[in-house]
This record gives structure tokens, C-alpha cells and sequence, in this order.
């Protein structure tokens, strides 16, 4: 059975730092790119950051680029997101998601498995 | 970006009864077009992926249709547990997949 269980969440302050984590399992870890997508309170959703089954490639949504860090650790089946810098408008539920591999190495772009989330909230 | 909008943005179906849920792109997305369903509390599932293909384990009253900039989801009989919100997420852009902001389909 495909898992996935994040952890890390939690209220800070404008301008700190978080880290989020996701352990994985039931799957072959680095077989998948993964991805984070974010759900601010009563709203939508918003695809956040995705890595590549390597590391070897990551992309972000732009208002995260030069804040956010998307990693990964295979060897734990791991999935990480460092978070500087944060703002008001980062709180959120954070869900980790398994993207389904596509030809060429990359990932088709919708999402197969979700965690549960795990909720940042910034605020002073 | 792609901009997804769904409507009707709530929808009130008596059990039994036929859903049909849209979305709309800005520009052509071809057929990579994605369906969740999420619950109060819980996290997104995913139920058809490719505009028309379901995901594992989904129930057959479950379909989707379209390719273009138009699409449905279409529920053949509500059952209780499908009160739930639905979200369509386009993936041609990758990666950077965007959502619509979805449609809360309530019991009437």
C-alpha cells in the first residue's frame, strides 16, 4: 500500500524558516518524481515544487523560487521541503504527492498519491 | 499559466441524481487534464487522469469526457459518499500544473 506521511509543520514567524518532511512507502521511492502541492485555508489547491527521481532537476511555482528548497533522500525514501523566508500567504496545508512517470524520463504532472498534509501557518 | 475555472462553483444533487461538472481552460490543454475529489479533512484523491481515464479503484459511475479547453465530470448516480468538493488540474504545462478552484457538490 502506497503511504505517504508528512511532518513538520507548525506556526512561525514572517521571515523564518521550516522544514517539511515526507516519508514515503509501499512504492519504489526513486522510481518517481515528487512533488509539493499546497492548499491555503478554505482555498484551492497550488502545485508548489517537484523533483526529479535523482535530484538531478527541480522546479518551482514562482513566488517560491529563491525561498523554498525541494530535496530528497532515496536512501530513506524521503521527500524535503526547506522553507525561508516565509510569508503570510505561505500558510497552508503542505501535501506531498507521488507524480506518475511519463516517457523521456519526466513525470506526466497530475498526482496518484497524497499524504494527509501537514499545516504551516505564519503568523506573528 | 493556464488559468482552469469550474462551474458551477457549488451544485446541489439529491442522492440518485445525476452531477455534471465543468471545466474550462484558457488555452488548449489537449487531454492532459486531471479529477480529484477531496473531503472535508482529507487529502485530494485523484479519479481520472488523460480527461476520460479513471484511476484505480475508481467506481464506473465516475467519467470524464473532453479535450481541448472544455471538459466534464460527469457522476452517473450520486451516492453519499460523492458529496464532496471536485477539482480539475491541467497538466500540459508542466510542471507548472495548475487547479481549478473547484465545485462543492452538495446533497439538495
Amino acid at each position: 500500500e502506497v503511504q505517504l506521511v508528512e511532518s513538520g509543520g507548525g506556526l512561525v514567524q514572517p521571515g523564518g524558516s521550516l522544514r517539511l518532511s515526507c516519508a514515503a512507502s509501499g512504492f519504489t521511492f526513486s522510481s518517481y518524481w515528487m512533488s509539493w502541492v499546497r492548499q491555503a485555508p478554505g482555498k484551492g489547491l497550488e502545485w508548489v515544487a517537484n523533483i526529479k527521481q535523482d535530484g538531478s532537476e527541480k522546479y518551482y511555482v514562482d513566488s517560491v523560487k529563491g525561498r523554498f528548497t525541494i530535496s530528497r533522500d532515496n536512501a530513506k525514501n524521503s521527500l524535503y521541503l526547506q522553507m525561508n523566508s516565509l510569508r503570510a500567504e505561505d500558510t497552508a496545508v503542505y501535501y506531498c504527492a507521488r507524480d506518475p512517470p511519463a516517457a523521456g524520463g519526466y513525470s506526466y504532472g497530475y498526482f496518484d498519491y497524497w499524504g494527509q498534509g501537514t499545516l504551516v501557518t505564519v503568523s506573528s | 499559466e493556464i488559468v482552469m475555472t469550474q462551474s458551477p462553483a457549488t451544485l446541489s444533487v439529491s442522492p440518485g441524481e445525476r452531477a455534471t461538472l465543468s471545466c474550462r481552460a484558457s488555452q488548449s490543454v489537449s487531454s492532459n487534464l486531471a479529477w480529484y475529489q477531496q473531503k472535508p479533512g482529507q487529502a485530494p484523491r485523484l479519479l481520472i487522469y488523460g480527461a476520460s481515464t479513471r484511476a484505480t479503484g475508481i467506481p464506473a459511475r465516475f467519467s470524464g469526457s473532453g479535450s481541448g479547453t472544455e471538459f466534464t465530470l460527469t457522476i452517473s448516480s450520486l451516492q453519499s459518499e460523492d458529496f464532496a468538493v471536485y477539482y480539475c488540474q491541467q497538466y500540459n504545462n508542466w510542471p507548472q500544473g495548475t487547479f481549478g478552484q473547484g465545485t462543492k457538490v452538495e446533497i439538495k
